[in-house]
């Protein structure tokens, strides 16, 4: 398997224009989550689904950020309109979720908004 | 889910072993410990996880202590590559529906 794929794996983009990141998660698995990593904050959960619905959304910043799961094998997160405060490395991962079993970790997005 | 302590940074010599504690004193009956690293520029890396019993794969060794309120990562081996931060995480089990929480983790340096 070629693990957890995220594109683009760098992205430069102007304020106030919308950004969409893509994740594929392992095949099989159930569990997708979304993380936004930054000097400040570190490793920040954004949000997690399971089987397609999401399961905690809380760590979603405010309404310019939305993640959807239209189907098991592919998520994304937009931000529309970003801000140069979104410039942050962003995570996927996935899992199954049969009982203790890890968290596979994408190669993360580089985000920069000019 | 229980929080967990680790020292900000370690130093390790290469060819040594590093041993990377974690204290979790509230950690419940049924969570497990589990063990990610972070190499830079990277995402995270799944090392180890146990219950209460230590643990030992080709990565890592984890060492729980008998009350469970802190645990050891040993890479018995450190290289140059193992320089990381890693990071001590508690879940219960059923990791599936349950999302990771890194807190700041230990910056690991291995040297030279």
């Amino acid at each position: 398997d070629a693990g957890v794929i995220q594109s683009p794996r760098h992205e430069v983009t102007e304020m106030g224009q919308e950004v969409t990141l893509r994740c594929k998660p392992i095949s099989g698995h159930n569990s997708l989550f979304w993380y936004r990593q930054t000097m400040m904050r570190g490793l920040e959960l954004l949000i997690y689904f399971n089987n397609n619905v999401p399961i905690d959304d809380s760590g979603m910043p405010e309404d310019r950020f939305s993640a959807k799961m239209p189907n098991a094998s592919f998520s994304t997160l937009k931000i529309q309109p970003s801000e140069p405060r979104d410039s942050a490395v962003y995570f996927c991962a996935s899992s199954s979720s049969r009982s203790n079993t890890e968290a596979f970790f994408g190669q993360g997005t580089r985000l920069t908004v000019v | 889910d229980a929080k967990t302590t680790q020292p900000t940074s370690m130093d390790c010599a290469e060819g040594r072993a590093a041993n990377l504690p974690c204290n979790h004193s509230t950690i419940s009956g049924n969570e497990y410990v589990y063990w990610y690293r972070q190499i830079h520029s990277q995402g995270p890396q799944y090392i180890i996880h146990g219950l209460k019993n230590n643990e030992t794969n080709e990565m890592a060794s984890l060492i729980i202590t008998e009350d469970r309120k802190s645990s050891t990562l040993i890479l018995p081996h450190a290289t140059l590559r193992d320089t990381a931060v890693y990071y001590c995480i508690v879940l219960p089990p059923d990791t599936g529906r349950r999302a990771l929480t890194f807190g700041s983790g230990t910056r690991l340096q291995v040297q030279p």
